[in-house]
């Protein structure tokens, strides 16, 4: 079946500094994958998403490039903020006999960033 | 444009009872996806609303089942409750579209549910 790895948190670091969360995930077929960021109180929210392999998704300076090689969706960000302070999960939707709105996560990675 | 609401926002339940959790889909929306996050867990998928019937459904129990409305709002219901149900329950609302695809998934803020 489908499913997520990512990093363990939480991840701690000072403001400006480069960030990199890691995602690897097994499917069949050739799922679309998705960084998805649950800020304290607040519902998921799409950060951005790649539909094939080698496609980048970008998003308020947060990149992530789909390796379909490595079977990696690793997010990064060159110069983080204390805003960006949040829970980060990886997902993947399996186009092979589901709906895209059915979606595989992984299980966060905390991100808190310090001034 | 409306978001995606869910209500109520907290409740605490004993063991063996049952549980309605409901949601508002974003405006336009014509489906709607429920979610299980356990805690420091990555959501899972429950299943998913079109045209008022499952379309879709993840590894849980009969004991959780649903319902959607001509107006494409949801109703989550647990049966039997368990402490393991202990959650946050997430609902999604997308826009189906004929060809199979759907489009992003819009989340309320959840419904955490305490079984003791």
């Amino acid at each position: 079946g489908n499913s997520v790895t990512q990093m363990e948190g939480p991840v701690t670091l000072s403001e400006e500094a480069f960030l990199t969360i890691n995602c690897t995930y097994t499917a069949t077929g050739y799922p679309s994958l998705f960084w998805y960021v649950q800020y304290p109180g607040e519902g998921l929210q799409l950060l951005l998403k790649a539909t094939k392999a080698d496609d980048k998704g970008s998003n308020k300076g947060f990149e992530a490039t789909y390796r379909k090689e490595t079977t990696s969706f690793h997010l990064e960000k060159g110069s983080v903020q204390v805003s960006d302070s949040a829970v980060y999960f990886c997902a993947l939707s399996s186009p092979s006999g589901g709906t895209a709105s059915k979606l595989t996560f992984g299980t966060g990675t905390r991100l808190q960033v310090t001034l | 444009e409306t978001g995606v609401t869910q209500s109520p926002t907290h409740l605490i339940k004993t063991r063996g009872q049952q549980v309605t959790l409901r949601c508002s889909s974003q405006s336009g929306h014509n489906t709607v996806s429920w979610y299980q996050q356990a805690l420091g867990q990555g959501p899972q998928f429950i299943f998913q609303y079109y045209r008022e019937e499952e379309n879709g459904r993840g590894n849980f129990p009969p004991r959780f089942s649903g319902l959607q409305f001509p107006n494409y709002s949801s109703e989550l219901n647990v049966n039997a409750l368990e402490l393991d149900d202990s959650a946050l329950y997430l609902c999604a609302s997308s826009l189906f579209y004929a060809s199979g695809l759907s489009g992003e998934l819009f989340f309320g803020e959840g419904s955490r549910l305490t079984v003791l």
